[in-house]
């Protein structure tokens, strides 16, 4: 069975820092991977996905992931933070055994990041 | 672009209520998903429809049915609510149901259940 880990619930940074926001998989076989990030009263959207061909991934609004198979890691970064950085991202794994499908798709808890000025 | 509509957006029921929430996309999608987010336990499937005219469980299915009305709507029902139902929920579509599709997700229904 899958499962998604991400540690620290709660992130605050400072504008201008780096972010780093680590997740780490656990799967029989290496997994599709995702970032989503839910910002005040919206659904989900996705940042960046790993689907197995480069294993640093660009994503929206400056984001980026490595997929780290040796760490079993999908850690988010981002050069410098914004105010507008500022939500819940969640990490999620999909098996790519999966029978073709992504109703296996595992989220893990979210962490929330805050930005302070 | 409406992308993934739900409604309502809030809604308060009684023990034992039924309701049904509406989603509708409008992206010529394929597959479609119902979530529920609870505070410090991520998203959890609860039914999803590959394509118009099939359904199945997902991770937490009880207490709840599903019907895909056709291509762009997928409706969940609530036939006696609980307490343990207070959640946010989520409707989600993807173009297709590979593993590796993006999601786009609804703007979510805040369900409180007395």
């Amino acid at each position: 069975a899958q499962s998604v880990t991400q540690l620290g619930s709660h992130v605050s940074v400072s504008e201008g820092a780096l972010v780093l926001l680590r997740c780490n998989y656990s799967s029989s076989v290496p997994p599709y991977l995702f970032w989503y990030v839910q910002y005040p009263n919206q659904g989900l959207q996705l940042l960046l996905k790993y689907t197995s061909a480069a294993t640093l991934v660009k994503g929206i609004n400056g984001f980026e992931a490595e997929f780290k198979k040796s760490e079993t890691s999908f850690h988010l970064t981002k050069p410098s933070a914004h105010m507008s950085d500022a939500a819940e991202y969640f990490c999620a794994v999909s098996p790519t055994n999966s029978g073709g499908s992504n109703y296996k798709l595992t989220f893990g808890k979210g962490t929330l990041l805050t930005v302070n000025p | 672009n409406a992308g993934v509509t739900q409604t309502p957006k809030f809604q308060v029921l009684k023990t034992g209520q039924s309701m049904t929430l509406q989603c509708a996309q409008d992206m010529n999608h394929n597959s479609m998903y119902w979530y529920r987010q609870d505070p410090g336990m991520g998203l959890r499937l609860i039914y999803y429809s590959a394509s118009e005219g099939t359904t199945d469980k997902g991770e937490v299915p009880n207490g709840y049915n599903v019907s895909r009305l056709n291509k762009r709507e997928f409706s969940l029902r609530l036939e006696s609510a609980a307490p343990s139902q207070t959640s946010v929920y989520f409707c989600a579509s993807s173009e297709r149901r590979g593993a590796n599709e993006k999601l786009f997700f609804g703007s979510g229904t805040q369900l409180s259940v007395l």
